[in-house]
């Protein structure tokens, strides 16, 4: 298995601009997290799926973030219009049970 | 309101020596804990875990002690690589769902 695909790897926009993050779960796994992790919060979850339904979207920042999972194999997460304050590392990460497992990760900057 | 604390930013330690990072937590509920390991530029790949009904879990030179009373965790690697030069993420589960709470982590450097 390819393990959990993000793309782009690396973004880097200006502020205002759209920003649209994919993300291509482990096949099988029927939970899908969406994390960002800057220096001074650490990794925080902004929200999951279970079985493409949003479970928990506590996390999310403000209504410029959205997340959507059309279908099992595909999630996205959108910034819209996108601001400095947004430049992360945004992990998406997927399970079966217990264990996550975590793509490379998409390093947003926002210019 | 941290319900996982990793006190310790950073670790160096001398490769061969023994490398123990601290994990402190308030949240009684939690009955399962995972230790992520974090490469600069990847994504955090799961290390080891530990049910609440251990106290000790051992894989290889990775070892995790659970004391439920005292709410803390260590995780020990003897003999320290400098492959293992890493961040180290404490991250129990909620009870009764998949999501994890992450500590702040702890940058572990081992010098060669």
């Amino acid at each position: 298995d390819a393990g959990v695909i993000q793309s782009p790897r690396h973004e880097v926009t200006e502020m205002g601009q759209e920003v649209t993050l994919r993300c291509k779960p482990i096949s099988g796994h029927n939970s899908l997290f969406w994390y960002r992790q800057t220096m001074m919060r650490g990794l925080e979850l902004l929200i999951y799926f279970n079985n493409n339904v949003p479970i928990d979207d506590s996390g999310m920042p403000e209504d410029r973030f959205s997340a959507k999972m059309p279908n099992a194999s595909f999630s996205t997460l959108k910034i819209q219009p996108s601001e400095p304050r947004d430049s992360a590392v945004y992990f998406c990460a997927s399970t079966l049970g217990n264990t996550q497992y975590f793509g490379p990760g998409t390093r947003l900057t926002v210019l | 309101d941290q319900q996982v604390k990793q006190n310790s930013p950073s670790l160096s330690v001398q490769e061969g020596r023994i490398s123990i990072l601290n994990c402190d937590y308030t949240n009684s509920m939690f009955d399962y804990f995972l230790w992520y390991k974090k490469y600069p530029a990847e994504g955090p790949t799961f290390l080891i875990s530990i049910s609440s009904i251990k106290d000790k879990n051992e894989d290889g030179r990775f070892t995790v002690f659970l004391n439920k009373s005292a709410k803390h965790l260590s995780l020990h690697i003897v003999p320290s690589q400098p492959g293992d030069s890493a961040v180290y993420f404490c991250a129990p589960p909620s009870a009764g769902s998949y999501q994890l709470t992450f500590g702040k982590g702890t940058k572990l450097s081992v010098i060669p």
